[in-house]
């Protein structure tokens, strides 16, 4: 089946650093990346969608310059958290969709993300 | 904008009966896809089960089926025979079939389904 490998499974900053997330497809090309962000005991709150070669697209209230993605290749996307603030602390889930597929959606495992 | 909404916030089952999950959805578009996706402990989303809107038949994935009520726009899921591992949070999710829309899920707040022994 499609995996999606998600690293680092959490990590812990200092505020004012920054923070590399990287979401890869082991065994299908993700023409599409989409980032999540989750709080305790609520729902996947979508940050941006992500095509190969292409800027992404952030949703409303996202700061782009705050959350940098990268999906520079098919089977590789990033999420950098820029100068990070305790404020920033959450689940980030990414989740890989294949070409051709309305259903295929693969999500990786999710990251932990602390700052303090 | 299309929204999703799970009125239960928690469900609880006996092991071996029956639970149904609500999920009612707001669009203006007729062609769609709907999915159950479930988010346990360790908190990987699995998908559990999708409908084409465009299907009447509703679709069956062993223990797990829905009862899809396109003019209600309810989507609503059911576990038989519930087991221990059916335990988790249960998202709800829509996405538009739409040619050229947008391919993001959008989901539900979620039911935290407990499955007592």
């Amino acid at each position: 089946g499609a995996v999606v490998s998600q690293h680092p499974s959490w990590v812990i900053c200092k505020s004012g650093t920054s923070v590399k997330i990287e979401c890869r497809s082991l065994d299908f090309q993700a023409t599409t990346m989409f980032w999540y962000r989750q709080f305790p005991k609520q729902s996947l709150m979508l940050m941006a969608t992500s095509n190969e070669g292409s800027k992404a697209t952030y949703e409303q209230g996202v700061e782009k310059d705050k959350f940098l993605i990268n999906h520079a290749s098919l089977t590789l996307s990033t999420l950098t958290v820029t100068s990070a603030h305790p404020e920033d602390s959450s689940f980030y889930i990414c989740s890989a969709k294949r070409a051709g597929q309305n259903y295929g959606y693969t999500f990786g495992s999710g990251t932990r993300l602390t700052v303090v | 904008a299309q929204t999703v909404t799970q009125s239960q916030p928690e469900m609880s089952v006996q092991e071996a009966e029956t639970v149904t999950l609500s999920c009612t959805y707001d669009t203006s578009e007729s062609d769609y896809y709907l999915f159950w996706y479930k988010q346990p402990p360790s908190r990987q989303m699995i998908l559990v089960i999708r409908q084409e809107a465009y299907k009447q038949q509703n679709a069956t994935e062993n223990r797990f089926s829905v009862n899809f009520q396109k003019a209600a726009k309810s989507f609503s899921l059911k576990i038989s025979d519930s087991q221990l591992g059916d335990a988790a949070m249960y998202f709800c999710a829509y996405r538009s079939a739409r040619q050229g829309g947008s391919e993001k899920l959008v989901f539900g707040k979620g039911t935290k389904l407990t499955v007592n022994p």
